[in-house]
């Protein structure tokens, strides 16, 4: 079964520290790996595209790395502002439908 | 990044009416859109695909009669929660691909839907 997972459900950090999120995935033909952040009651804001495995992406304090079975979110010395929930989704398969199969999130709180 | 809107934001009804959520791609064409629904501390469901100029496929498990989908241009998809029900009380949010044969989506904001 297609399956994606996201681990810890919840993290905390102290401003500075760092720390990375994970996400697992069991899925046929890889399309492509995406991180988002959804702020509450807000929607996914698109941090990072992930196609191969070994790609890297850089924004800011976030780092997204890509393997054959799993995405690190690598956050470096995060700042309180960079609480909120991340959202690990992937597309596969042989066609584009443009469907994504969505992990069940990681809730970050940084506290200062 | 492409952006993605909603409206309302933010929506209360009575049991038993309808609610209409429209989703616009403000600065892109938009062929397939997509419905999702999320509930409090879950992450985020496929409803359905939205297609422009055809009928919208459904997930399994969504009534199609109850959740009407309308892509009426390459910029606005519709989804119409029709005789809502407390059930239906959710964050509804929709998303479109940035370009023709691209996965990566932008979300719009979302719509809080609360049926009393």
């Amino acid at each position: 079964e297609d399956q994606v997972t996201q681990s810890p459900e919840a993290l905390r950090l102290q401003e500075g520290e760092s720390s990375s999120l994970n996400c697992s995935y069991t899925v046929s033909g890889l399309r492509g790996l995406f991180w988002y952040r959804q702020d509450p009651g807000k929607g996914p804001e698109f941090l990072f595209t992930l196609y191969s495995a070994g790609e890297e992406k850089e924004k800011e304090r976030l780092k997204a790395t890509l393997t054959k079975k799993e995405s690190f979110l690598h956050i470096t010395a995060p700042k309180p502002e960079d609480s909120a929930t991340y959202l690990c989704a992937v597309a596969h398969g042989s066609s584009n439908t443009g469907k994504l199969i969505f992990g069940q999130g990681t809730t970050l709180q940084v506290k200062p | 990044g492409a952006v993605v809107s909603q409206h309302p934001s933010r929506v209360i009804c009575k049991s038993g009416t309808s609610v209409k959520i429209e989703c616009r791609s403000l600065d892109f064409q938009a062929t397939t859109m997509f419905w999702y629904r999320q509930f409090p501390k879950q992450s985020l469901m496929l409803m359905a695909t939205s297609n422009e100029g055809s009928k919208a496929t459904y997930e399994q498990g969504v009534e199609k009669d109850k959740f009407l989908i309308n892509h009426a241009s390459l910029t606005l998809s519709t989804l119409t929660v029709t005789s809502a029900h407390p059930e239906d009380s959710s964050f509804y949010i929709c998303s479109a691909p940035s370009g023709v044969g691209t996965d990566t989506q932008y979300f719009g904001p979302g719509t809080r839907l609360t049926v009393l």
